[in-house]
């Protein structure tokens, strides 16, 4: 399966200042990468789709202007907080597409914990 | 995408085979079906993906019968390190194309000593 990475693996910010999060496919080139986010004791929640040279497409409820995609390249896909509050603290997760067994699925990146102070 | 229900929640003891099982009654024709498992603060894992009948690999076997309206997820011999949150999701593949996974509420299965 796909090898993904996420970095940083954990951050702690204080309120109002923006974090970027870096999703990178490390042996496959992802023409389209998925955000999802975690609150503890939950499921995983998609944010967003994220579409190599092109826009993201964001899930009903998500605010674009505040959660940045750019996915310039195949295997890197960027996610920014901007102005973080501690309503944003959450564990977020990307994934990418993998095969397995000769069939389609995603494969998930470590995650990365978002403190916001 | 179809909608999946799964027990919240299942206590097993080591060395026991464990058995989660799935409901997607809504489930597409051109629907694949997939198990995650989940550690705390880790991104899921890929487990197993099938689409009808039974599929195995090396870690675990899954069920599908032929109405496709659920699925079992058959973990041999769980030991303490299986404890995890174990997710079923049904989504679309298309070729050459990723289509995004619903999450639902995940089983917690505990294996207990």
């Amino acid at each position: 399966g796909a090898v993904v990475s996420q970095h940083p693996s954990r951050v702690i910010c204080k309120s109002g200042t923006s974090v970027k999060i870096e999703c990178r496919s490390l042996d496959f080139q992802a023409t389209t990468m998925f955000w999802y986010r975690q609150f503890p004791k939950q499921s995983l929640m998609l944010m967003a789709t994220s579409n190599e040279g092109s826009k993201a497409t964001y899930e009903q409820g998500v605010e674009k202007d505040k959660f940045l995609i750019n996915h310039a390249s195949l295997t890197l896909s960027t996610l920014t907080v901007t102005s973080a509050h501690p309503e944003d603290s959450s564990f977020y997760i990307c994934s990418t597409m993998g095969t397995s067994g000769g069939t389609d699925t995603q494969y998930f990146g470590p995650g990365t914990r978002l403190t916001v102070l | 995408l179809a909608k999946t229900t799964q027990p919240i929640s299942m206590d097993s003891y080591e060395g026991q085979e464990v058995n989660i099982t799935c409901s997607h009654n809504n489930i597409a024709t051109n629907d694949y079906i997939t198990w995650y498992q989940q550690f705390p603060s880790q991104g899921p894992r890929f487990i197993i993906q099938g689409y009808k009948t039974k599929v195995t690999n090396e870690v675990a076997s899954l069920f599908i019968p032929a109405d496709r309206k659920s699925s079992t997820l058959s973990l041999p011999r769980v030991s303490l390190s299986d404890t995890a949150v174990y997710y079923c999701l049904v989504g679309v593949r298309f070729a050459g194309s990723a289509r995004q996974l619903t999450f639902g509420s995940g089983t917690q299965l505990t294996v207990l000593p």
